[in-house]
């Protein structure tokens, strides 16, 4: 298992701002990934975060607007570029490993954009 | 494109019920199916995994089938309480790629 802490775990921002998540994991994992949820809504991925790698992103989402670091095995940050309202939602990152088949999630960053 | 179904009404029942929820899919051939559990302002907590080539898996009180032809999952929760209340989701996935999630179903377990 794997314990994941977010930051920060809410904010609230003014619209053409950035705001940058982090996501720290208590061990070393291979993949970590970064789901929005918005209200009423499933959970949808916006990119997959391997270490040494550029972050792959999902269809409807680009590099520009959500960019990602990942510096090493247990650490991740997603940055909210150019904020508009839309981009109000909770944000959570998950991390995944070899042999396993779980992913395990952060208690997310619910961020309002106004 | 993949879809998956749960039922988006919320699920009401009383303590020491069963609780079952349904978690339909199209255009996707799952490796494996997996049930998560979501409490208000948190993050989803991974309970039961299920593989395509098994029809059903129990962890305690928790039930899991799978049926590749319906393209259906049931997930049983026995005996019901009401710290069982939450909204349940079902993901979808094949070897260490991405899951696919629904939108998940609350279960409110009334005393």
């Amino acid at each position: 298992s794997a314990v994941i802490s977010q930051k920060p775990s809410r904010d609230i921002c003014q619209r053409g701002t950035s705001l940058t998540i982090q996501c720290q994991v208590d061990s070393q994992v291979t993949m970590m990934f970064w789901y929005r949820q918005q209200p009423g809504q499933s959970l949808t991925l916006i990119a997959t975060a391997n270490q040494g790698s550029e972050a792959t992103y999902e269809s409807g989402f680009v590099i520009d607007k959500f960019p990602i670091s990942r510096p090493n095995l247990t650490f991740s940050t997603l940055t909210v570029s150019n904020m508009s309202p839309e981009d109000s939602s909770i944000y959570l990152c998950s991390v995944g490993d070899t042999g396993w088949n779980e992913q395990f999630f952060g208690p997310g960053t619910r961020l309002t954009v106004l | 494109s993949q879809k998956i179904e749960q039922n988006s009404e919320a699920l009401n029942i009383q303590e020491g019920k069963t609780a079952t929820l349904t978690c339909n899919y199209t255009n996707y051939s799952p490796a494996y199916l997996q049930w998560y559990r979501q409490d208000p302002g948190r993050g989803p907590v991974f309970l039961l995994l299920i593989r395509e080539n098994e029809k059903e898996k129990r962890k305690e009180r928790l039930k899991v089938t799978f049926d590749t032809t319906l393209k259906q999952s049931l997930f049983h929760i026995t005996a019901s309480q009401p710290a069982d209340s939450a909204t349940y989701l079902c993901a979808l996935g094949r070897g260490y790629s991405t899951l696919t999630f629904g939108k998940g179903t609350m279960l409110l377990v009334s005393p």
